[in-house]
């Protein structure tokens, strides 16, 4: 059964530093895909990086990159040159994918993050 | 582009009250779900769908419904609310790749 794990509810950061946030997944497929979302205290919830199973790099989006390692089942967000407007809560999820369909997503429980000017 | 609409925004019931949370995507998406946040639980998933006429149940499906009769279109059914029930809830579609949220439904049950 998918389950995600974010074993850190809540991170501080210096304004300007990186910061990793944790993702542990568990999955018994091969094909699957990670996802981190940003949910800032005004509710919406904003897609940020994704990173397919089979992705040979690790995927980067401006400021955010996902450090993928398959082996040992994590999936963690660095944001580097935090700012301000970084503070939100930030989810991981993950979808399984069959060869003709795809499945659900499962969300992890979250973690806080605040950034100190 | 409306993207994924949810309605109403806010909704108090009183228990035992029944009441349908509405959610539209002008996507073509064929997969929609449906979500509750609670602090310190992240979003948990309630019902999905792959397509029209196929839905699925999540991690915590008791006591709501749902159907998909078009691929626009997955209410959510409450048919006896409760005070556990009080949530924000979240509809969301995508193809395959990232989710498409609504702004959410915030929803107490008194």
């Amino acid at each position: 059964a998918q389950k995600i794990t974010q074993t850190q509810p809540g991170m501080f950061v210096q304004e300007k530093e990186a910061v990793t946030l944790d993702c542990t997944y568990d999955t018994s497929d091969q094909s699957y895909g990670l996802f981190w979302y940003k949910q800032p205290s005004s509710g919406e919830m904003i897609f940020l990086i994704y990173q397919g199973s089979y992705d040979e790099q690790n995927a980067t989006e401006g400021r955010y990159s996902l450090n993928f390692q398959k082996a040992r089942k994590s999936a963690n967000l660095v944001i580097s040159a935090s700012q301000l407007g970084d503070s939100a809560m930030y989810f991981c999820a993950m979808r399984e994918f069959t060869k003709t369909s795809y499945d659900k997503v499962i969300f992890g429980p979250g973690t806080s993050l605040s950034v100190i000017p | 582009n409306a993207g994924v609409t949810q309605t109403p925004k806010f909704q108090v019931l009183k228990t035992g009250q029944s009441m349908t949370l509405q959610c539209a995507q002008d996507m073509n998406h064929e997969y929609m779900s449906w979500y509750r946040q609670d602090p310190g639980m992240g979003l948990r998933l309630i019902h999905y769908s792959v397509g029209a006429g196929i839905t699925d149940q999540g991690e915590v499906p008791n006591g709501y419904n749902v159907s998909r009769s078009t691929t626009e279109d997955f209410p959510l059914r409450l048919l006896s609310a409760a005070p556990s029930q009080t949530s924000v809830y979240f509809c969301a579609s995508s193809h395959r790749g990232p989710l498409h949220f609504g702004n959410g439904t915030r929803l107490t049950v008194t």
